[in-house]
């Protein structure tokens, strides 16, 4: 079975530009995560959904929102990108997203902004 | 002071080595508590998933949880180079996903 697949790998951006990065949860789950990973520190919760619906958000701004279709698949957009934003963005799904849910991460995606 | 704090790191240790990586945290509404494994260019991967005080054993893998002391643990035994990663532990109010990550130990096992 595929695991979590995430698009693209790596982008680079420059500051004010707007972003959107894709993912594609396990055959089956219904539940989607995204965390932002700065390098050498631990991700860092932004969005949770589950059925389309948000369930969760992070301390993070106005300028990053998330959806969820109706084949569970992801979008995380971050819009006025920060020299700040640069990080691997990571996405994970589960069954039906309680605590008690195993998580399953994606490669994540490398934002670059210059 | 941070949320979730952990060993920096990084750690090397030889081939074969029990190893102890820790963290403490300062939310006393933590009671659900994770360890993840992440190698390079790669997203974590669960190990261990622990519920309240106590301990959990997994083949070379023992998670210990101690909420008096907002204490918990990790072990490995007999550990392996294939072992060398990055290790997170995460913690959950029990809020949906809303997972709090530690910054991670890097550790390096050495044949």
């Amino acid at each position: 079975d595929a695991g979590v697949t995430q698009s693209p790998t790596h982008l680079i951006k420059t500051r004010g530009q707007q972003v959107t990065l894709r993912c594609s949860p396990i055959s089956g789950h219904k539940s989607v995560s995204w965390y932002q990973q700065v390098l050498g520190q631990g991700p860092q919760f932004i969005f949770q959904y589950y059925e389309k619906e948000e369930r969760g958000r992070g301390n993070f701004p106005d300028r990053f929102s998330a959806r969820q279709f109706p084949n569970y698949s992801s979008e995380l957009n971050v819009n006025a990108l920060l020299l700040g934003d640069s990080a691997l963005y990571l996405c994970a799904s589960s069954l039906v997203g309680s605590s008690t849910d195993t998580q399953y991460f994606g490669p994540g995606t490398r934002l670059t902004v210059l | 002071q941070k949320e979730v704090e952990q060993d920096p790191g990084p750690l090397s240790v030889p081939e074969g080595a029990i190893v102890s990586l820790n963290c403490t945290y300062s939310n006393s509404a933590f009671q659900y508590f994770m360890w993840y494994r992440q190698y390079s260019r790669k997203g974590p991967e669960l190990l261990m998933y622990t519920y309240s005080s106590g301990n959990k054993e997994d083949g070379r893998f023992t998670a210990q949880v101690d909420k008096s002391s907002k204490y918990i643990s990790l072990f490995i035994r007999d550990s392996q180079p294939s072992d060398s990663a990055t290790y997170l532990c995460a913690m959950s109010a029990g809020y949906g996903q809303n997972f709090v990550f530690g910054p991670g130990t890097r550790l390096s096992v050495l044949p």
